[in-house]
């Protein structure tokens, strides 16, 4: 079975702050490929990374970054000096081999970055 | 790249009609679509998954006569919510996939808001 788990439901942070939302999945595959997406109030859900299974390099991208460790099987996500604007639900998802490629979604954290 | 519509972006219905939902790749032809319902502060749950030509595979407890999906060209699938009722209000969201990727990578729309009254 797969399976993601965001397990904060709901983080505050005050600006300027970093804060890490997590992520830890569930699967038997080999070959999977993990992604975060944002939402804002709009709805629309804003890609942010994707990572497969072989390369678990963190990554950087401006104040983001990610840390993906496969032994704790967990696909982290820091927003570093957190703004008003990262107010939103942060989504992680899975997809692999045996789901025929669905994406499985985490449930979500919604985070609130107070002014 | 990668533009995925919906059309429309919210639209508020009667309960017992029926309202149809399109999802349209703009620039990449879809091979595969897949339409999603999100309820206020929840997750996306997988409706169905649609492949041109062919018909949707629903997931376990959604409801085909209830949920008709058709995905008749490359570029637009439509979802039909017949006899709509109030419990069916909820964010509709699609996704797009050309199939070449081998994750296949979903493209998103920006979802449509349903609300019966």
């Amino acid at each position: 079975a797969q399976k993601v788990t965001q397990a904060q439901t709901e983080i505050s942070v005050v600006e300027k702050e970093d804060v890490t939302l997590d992520c830890v999945y569930e699967t038997r595959d080999t070959t999977y490929y993990l992604f975060w997406y944002k939402q804002p109030p709009s709805g629309e859900l804003v890609f942010l990374i994707r990572r497969n299974s072989f390369d678990e390099q963190n990554e950087i991208s401006g104040r983001y970054s990610w840390n993906f460790q496969k032994s704790t099987s967990s696909f982290n996500f820091t927003i570093t000096a957190s703004q008003v604007v990262d107010s939103a639900v942060y989504f992680c998802a899975l997809s692999a081999t045996s789901g025929t490629y669905k994406y499985i979604f985490g449930t979500g954290t919604r985070l609130k970055v107070l002014a | 790249g990668a533009v995925v519509s919906q059309h429309p972006s919210r639209v508020i219905c009667k309960s017992g009609t029926s309202v149809k939902i399109e999802c349209r790749s703009l620039d990449f032809q879809a091979t595969t679509m897949f339409w999603y319902r999100q309820f206020p502060k929840k997750s996306l749950m997988l409706m169905a998954t649609s492949n041109e030509g062919s018909k949707a595979t629903y997931e376990q407890g959604v409801e085909k006569d209830k949920f008709l999906i058709n995905h008749a060209s490359l570029t637009l699938s439509t979802l039909t919510v017949t006899s709509a009722h109030p419990e069916d209000s909820s964010f509709y969201i699609c996704s797009a996939s050309t199939g070449l990727a081998e994750y296949n990578e979903q493209f998103f729309g920006p979802g449509t808001r349903l609300t019966v009254l």
